[in-house]
């Protein structure tokens, strides 16, 4: 079963920012938070993971709370090509397994 | 360009037959999976290969069987045995060890 707890669907208006909560309550210490999308019948692409600190990338912006029970993932500017499903997955290094829950459906309005 | 790819992008069958669906990566990557993706759901694993020539059970097997005799190829054969074989089928592949993984197009598979 996931270890994550996401909303199901979130919107958003084009070029403002979009943020997606992320609930890991349950998080090991040894454990990462990963961030992946999958835009409508496509492979999930991976987007950006942390562990303690709050991570950047080209694509996103990683928010780790303090106690590490929830994260918060930002597109600065969402496009319209933002639209996609949001997953967060809770990781264990060297595991090799990911899992998948429902993730977040997040739509870009123009 | 590296990546993965899988062939064909949609497959269709009649019900009891056997059917193979390859992936392929040329990213050097030591570990390969396989996952099955119905509507409204998340993706769900069902082999991973950490190294050739080995393989694990992921969380829903039954009704498949996978092979790893190269490093680059890790194909998927979904057995008539599988009750329900129609959905997406996802393949990735990553380094030992990594949470990052590189998925494949995928391949939509019908059975009637």
């Amino acid at each position: 079963d996931a270890k994550t707890t996401q909303p199901p669907s979130m919107d958003c208006a084009e070029g403002r920012a979009a943020n997606l909560p992320c609930n890991h309550s349950t998080i090991s210490g040894n454990e990462y938070v990963y961030w992946y999308r999958q835009i409508h019948s496509q492979g999930p692409q991976y987007i950006i993971h942390g562990l303690k600190n709050n991570e950047t990338n080209e694509m996103a912006s990683l928010i780790i709370t303090e106690d590490r029970k929830s994260s918060t993932l930002i597109l600065p500017h969402a496009t319209l090509r933002d639209t996609a499903v949001y997953y967060c997955i809770v990781y264990q290094g060297g595991s090799e397994k990911l899992v998948f829950g429902k993730g977040t459906k997040l739509t870009v309005n123009p | 360009d590296g990546g993965i790819t899988q062939s064909p992008k949609y497959l269709f069958r009649k019900e009891g037959q056997n059917v193979t669906l390859s992936c392929e990566q040329n990213l050097n990557h030591d570990a390969m999976y396989w996952y099955r993706q119905d509507p409204g759901q998340g993706l769900r694993l069902i082999y991973y290969s950490q190294i050739v020539n080995d393989f694990q059970k992921g969380d829903i097997a039954e009704g498949y069987s996978v092979s790893r005799e190269k490093k680059e190829s890790f194909p998927l054969t979904v057995t008539s045995a599988q009750k329900n074989p129609t959905a997406f089928y996802l393949c990735a592949s990553s380094n030992r060890g990594s949470g990052e993984q590189y998925f494949g197009p995928g391949t939509r598979l019908t059975v009637t």
